[in-house]
């Protein structure tokens, strides 16, 4: 079975600083995605990065990146120079083939930016 | 903006009614998904749809049922409301049918439904 943790109720961080978020993943395909999305209080659901299983290098998406350690099963999401904005829910998902390619979520982190 | 529009944005009802949620993916998107997001079950995959046709099933109660039309926008349409039905459901459209795990998913706003 395919299951996403995220250990990380909430957290919060300093405005500039950077803040890492934890996302492990349990699989025995191997062929999968990892993916990160950003919810913020409005509701809406924010596609962020994307990792696939053969990468060989981490994503990066601006001031979003993605710290694969596939041997650990991890792909924790790091945020660099916080903003305001980036005070969200943060989920890790995953798509493997065993599971038809059914996008599985983890239960989310809170992330708070303080001025 | 994902390009996926969702309406209403929000939608109050009674126990026992019915009510369609409405969707419409992304621009060259064929691919329709829906999700319920509740307090105490999480973000939860319904079902997807691929070019008009039922691609793949998850948690959805028979009192739920979908379709995506010619014109590629998808209407979920839930029944026998129950107060456990209250949530955020997400519409999210993606390009291919969904059997590649490197298709990404862009998802709608979302429609907010309390049930009273």
């Amino acid at each position: 079975a395919q299951k996403i943790t995220q250990t990380q109720p909430g957290m919060f961080v300093q405005e500039k600083e950077a803040v890492t978020l934890d996302c492990t993943y349990d699989t025995s395909d191997p062929s999968y995605g990892l993916f990160w999305y950003k919810q913020p209080s409005s509701g809406e659901m924010i596609f962020l990065i994307y990792q696939g299983s053969y990468d060989q290098q981490n994503a990066t998406e601006g001031r979003y990146s993605l710290n694969f350690q596939k041997a650990r099963k991890s792909a924790n999401l790091v945020i660099s120079a916080s903003q305001l904005g980036d005070s969200a829910m943060y989920f890790c998902a995953m798509r493997v083939r065993s599971n038809d390619y059914k996008l599985s979520f983890g239960a989310g982190t809170t992330v708070t930016v303080r001025a | 903006d994902s390009g996926v529009t969702q309406t209403p944005k929000h939608l109050i009802t009674a126990t026992g009614q019915r009510v369609t949620l409405r969707c419409s993916p992304r621009s060259g998107d064929l691919s329709v998904y829906w999700y319920q997001q509740s307090l105490d079950q999480g973000l939860q995959f319904l079902i997807q749809y691929y070019n008009g046709e039922e691609r793949a099933k998850g948690n959805i109660l028979e009192r739920f049922s979908a379709q995506q039309f010619p014109d590629l926008h998808s209407e979920l349409n839930l029944s026998s409301l129950e107060l456990g039905d209250s949530a955020l459901y997400f519409c999210a459209s993606s390009v291919e049918g969904g059997r590649d795990y490197t298709d990404t998913q862009y998802f709608g706003p979302g429609t907010r439904l309390t049930v009273l």
